[in-house]
């Protein structure tokens, strides 16, 4: 079983539709939880970072972290074309960060 | 925040030879980090490297694989050695001061025949 699981997609959605994109972990000792952005051929680049349970908003996307049940979510609201790109879960446990395998989103106009 | 360039962007090799991946950092960084992304896959670090030291491989990771060098604070390469077709993935260079100030260069694309 991988530390951390994350569904590849891809997931399909018109312009203007609320995404939700999901990871659940297995190792308790994760703190930290950050969302990657990575468009095609470019490295990812950070979108959220968190660290207690609870939600945080930035813009159009919120985190949210459920330690008790081992699971966070990205929530992008009011989606555009141009957040068509693959979303990687990252966790850090005190040395170094465990990557889930990214979901491939698509944002149709 | 930190622009990192990698060289080559992409590259096609032979199987049995080694291939050097060059990256470059625009600000003095202490730590740098190289990753693999298999197809499909999540990113895997390879090692850690800090100028002045040894890099550090993560389990799975060889040094006579992945030769790693960090001659000073803006520059690393990582050479992949005897390469046969799994080697063929994205390696990426990323650099970072924190958990929140992590970035990563744009990635060679190795395919190995």
């Amino acid at each position: 079983q991988k530390e951390v699981e994350q569904d590849p997609g891809p997931l399909s959605v018109p312009e203007g539709a609320i995404v939700s994109l999901n990871c659940t972990y297995s190792n308790s000792a994760f703190q930290y939880f950050m969302w990657y952005r990575q468009y095609s051929r470019k490295g990812p680049e950070l979108l959220m970072y968190t660290y207690s349970s609870g939600n945080k908003e930035d813009g159009r996307f919120t985190a949210q972290v459920d330690k008790s049940s081992k699971y966070i979510s990205l929530f992008i609201r009011d989606s555009q074309p141009s957040d068509s790109a693959t979303y990687l879960c990252a966790m850090w446990a005190g040395n170094m960060l465990t990557f889930g395998g990214g979901t491939r989103l698509m944002v149709k106009p | 925040s930190a622009v990192i360039s990698q060289k080559p962007s992409r590259d096609i090799c032979q199987r049995g030879t080694s291939l050097t991946i060059q990256c470059q950092v625009d600000s003095q960084v202490t730590m740098m980090f190289w990753y693999r992304q298999q197809p499909g896959q999540s990113l895997t670090l390879i090692a850690t490297a800090n100028q002045g030291s040894e890099a550090t491989y993560e389990s799975g990771f060889v040094i006579d694989k992945f030769p790693i060098s960090r001659p000073n604070l803006t520059f690393s390469t990582l050479t992949v050695s005897n390469m046969s077709p799994e080697d063929s993935s994205i390696y990426l260079c990323s650099v970072g001061t924190g958990l929140n100030e992590q970035y990563f260069g744009p990635g060679t694309r190795l395919t190995v025949t």
